[in-house]
């Protein structure tokens, strides 16, 4: 079946201009998260839905970083006014069920670069 | 807070063993995950432990102990396709977000 996907692969954008991810979760999964990798480190958090609310936003380094997940299914991350440091691997991932402790499946990520 | 500690990184040859250890410090413990990346791919789900001891699942295996802190996950007659990171991410109490480790880049070599 279908697992999760993420639209685009790669963006490359010049600093101060906006952004948007997409991120298509598993039909049925209720949970969603966000995070973002740099090299060399591991995935992290950003914000965490449960059906259509941010159940978890602690993640978002600031104010110029959203998203929305207005039917419970596909989610947007958008970063206003970025800059050269929100460069990274943004990874969407849904698990099944809500709750923390089932698996999560990842996205291939999206890969931005800010110039 | 929570802290992951993985080894950065280690070498094995192919058809040996390798054992990778995870030491955590979470407020409260809701369990502990295992994923292998690909360089350039997504995380991928290895295994869940929340209750002490070994589990088996084929060539890999992983172990808890929640009074020490400690995880290791153990892979077995290692291939050159098990050349990944290896993410550790540990689960606080009444947190539904996984904290992971900076992960172990395993290389297997010939």
């Amino acid at each position: 079946g279908a697992g999760v996907s993420q639209t685009p692969s790669n963006k490359v954008t010049e600093k101060g201009k906006y952004v948007e991810l997409r991120c298509d979760p598993i039909s049925g999964h209720t949970a969603l998260y966000w995070y973002r990798q740099s090299l060399g480190q591991g995935p992290e958090f950003l914000i965490y839905f449960q059906g259509t609310g941010a159940a978890d936003d602690s993640g978002l380094p600031n104010d110029r970083f959203f998203a929305v997940r207005p039917e419970g299914s596909v989610s947007t991350l958008k970063i206003q006014r970025t800059e050269r440091g929100d460069s990274a691997v943004y990874l969407c991932a849904s698990s099944e069920l809500a709750g923390g402790t089932y698996e999560q499946y990842f996205g291939p990520g999206t890969r931005l670069t800010v110039t | 807070g929570q802290n992951i500690d993985q080894p950065t990184e280690m070498t094995a040859t192919e058809g040996a063993i390798v054992q990778i250890n995870c030491t955590y410090q979470t407020s409260g413990f809701n369990g502990l995950f295992w994923y292998q990346q690909h360089a350039g791919e997504a995380p991928t789900f290895l295994s869940y432990n929340v209750l002490d001891g070994l589990e088996e699942k084929g060539r890999f295996s992983s172990f808890l102990s929640r009074s020490k802190g400690y995880s290791y996950l153990l892979l077995k007659e290692l291939q050159m396709k098990d050349s990944a990171s290896y993410l550790c991410a540990a689960l606080s109490g009444g947190s539904y977000i996984p904290t992971f480790g900076r992960g172990t880049s395993l290389i297997v070599h010939p």
